[in-house]
């Protein structure tokens, strides 16, 4: 199926370890985007990539990590959870010269 | 940053036409406003874009005054299936994405 995909769709980790959100989109759309979704909080970016291996910090990065060796794919990294990371995940792809993005199903994030 | 404002949340019966607010009274020269659905579990959806006076499409109007300082979504004769979060988005997202700003969304209840 074409489109944007996030794998796992829920994850259930402990504080300390390392998770790895994958996130995939057939359009080869330059830009691509993560973001977290709180209750109260809306939707936050943490990350963002204009072409594969140029990323840049957005509004939350702090405790998150990225690359983009491959245009499609965007991964996002917690390197040791902690249960403020629990939360819905969110990535996001859009082309270039559009203001338009298109947003994956999400994955929930649970922290123990 | 364009910061925005939306109400929390706001009810509204079958059939009728809802107008949704979005106040982002700092927004710049180059930013485009942008409103997202989102449904329970699934990533947010565009719906309508506009950078001043009036933009429609099959689902919505979008209307912006002449100073920007806020825009209003118009949803004509909704449905129980429009109850969803509305998101506001003011951002230049040709450029920096760390310009973006999601408001913290409405809470559309449609009731029958």
């Amino acid at each position: 199926d074409a489109g944007i995909t996030q794998s796992p769709r829920y994850k259930i980790t402990e504080t300390g370890r390392q998770v790895t959100l994958m996130c995939h989109q057939t359009w080869s759309h330059s830009y691509m985007f993560w973001y977290r979704q709180d209750l109260g909080h809306g939707l936050r970016l943490i990350y963002y990539s204009a072409a594969a291996d140029i990323t840049d910090k957005g509004e939350v990065p702090d405790g998150y990590v990225v690359s983009r060796s491959k245009t499609e794919n965007f991964p996002l990294t917690l390197e040791s959870a902690t249960r403020s990371q629990t939360s819905v995940y969110f990535c996001a792809s859009r082309v270039a010269g559009s203001e338009t993005q298109y947003f994956g199903p999400g994955t929930r994030l649970l922290v123990l | 940053l364009a910061k925005t404002t939306q109400p929390v949340s706001m009810d509204s019966y079958e059939g009728q036409e809802v107008n949704i607010t979005c106040s982002h009274n700092n927004i710049a020269t180059n930013d485009y406003i942008t409103w997202y659905q989102q449904f329970p579990s699934q990533g947010p959806r565009f719906i309508i874009q506009g950078y001043k006076t009036k933009v429609t499409n099959e689902v919505a109007s979008l209307f912006i005054p002449a100073d920007r300082k806020s825009s209003t979504l118009s949803l004509p004769r909704v449905s129980l299936s429009d109850t969803a979060v509305y998101y506001c988005l003011v951002g230049a997202l040709s450029g920096s994405a760390r310009q973006l700003t999601f408001g913290s969304g409405t809470q559309l209840t449609v009731l029958p």
